[in-house]
């Protein structure tokens, strides 16, 4: 089956402990992102990634890091996550020829304390 | 500065009407525009698209509409039906993805 996946689902943590949230798709997609969920601020790209070891800032990236050594993982690094961080993530890949469908995974609610 | 908009967060449809959803976008750059459905503790899915250089996507009961010289979108459901309750996004994309802020659909039976 066809998916995206993302560990752990729901995560409460406290602020200054480095964290980090798994993505990994099976599709063999090239473009990967991360984005985050807010209320009345829809959905902000944190980071982007066209292909392994290709890497980009989004709308929103500081506080965020990530990498990609691998085409199927996009791992989100929060080296010392900060409260303004609780929200809820999304990670999402799509073929190359990304103007279409992009495919999420089910989301990670992070609550930092 | 948001450079997708929906302004309205919420619309109410009665079963079987037509349901439109509106998106404005601000950078005539982009490529590409898309609507995402999205329910409650799931990631949004993909719903249809429309490249830049067209004005119509039909696919089945959804169609987009697009107007570059008003920088606006519309998605047209119809009919509509009590699953289609759920909040859409409308996203623009070049390399970068932008979405709106959502508009919660609400289809009465």
């Amino acid at each position: 089956e066809a998916q995206v996946t993302q560990n752990p689902r729901y995560l409460i943590t406290v602020t200054g402990k480095k964290l980090t949230v798994t993505c990994s798709q099976n599709m063999n997609h090239e473009y990967m992102s991360w984005y985050r969920q807010d209320p009345g601020l829809g959905l902000r790209q944190i980071y982007y990634s066209m292909n392994v070891e290709v890497t980009d800032k989004g709308d929103v990236p500081e506080g965020y890091k990530v990498s990609r050594k691998e085409k199927r993982n996009f791992p989100l690094i929060l080296e010392s996550p900060s409260p303004n961080q609780t929200s809820l993530y999304f990670c999402a890949s799509t073929s190359s020829d990304f103007y279409n469908e992009q495919f999420f995974g089910p989301g990670t609610r992070l609550t930092v304390l | 500065d948001q450079q997708v908009k929906q302004n309205s967060p919420s619309l109410s449809v009665q079963e079987g009407r037509i349901s439109i959803l509106n998106c404005d976008y601000t950078n005539s750059m982009f490529d590409y525009f898309l609507w995402y459905k999205k329910y409650p503790a799931e990631g949004p899915t993909f719903l249809i698209s429309i490249s830049s250089i067209k004005d119509k996507n039909e696919d089945g009961r959804f169609t987009v509409f697009l107007n570059k010289s008003a920088k606006h979108l519309s998605l047209h459901i119809v009919p509509s039906q009590p699953g289609d309750s759920a909040v859409y996004f409308c996203a623009a994309t070049g390399n970068q993805f932008y979405f709106g802020t959502g508009t919660s659909l609400t289809v009465i039976p």
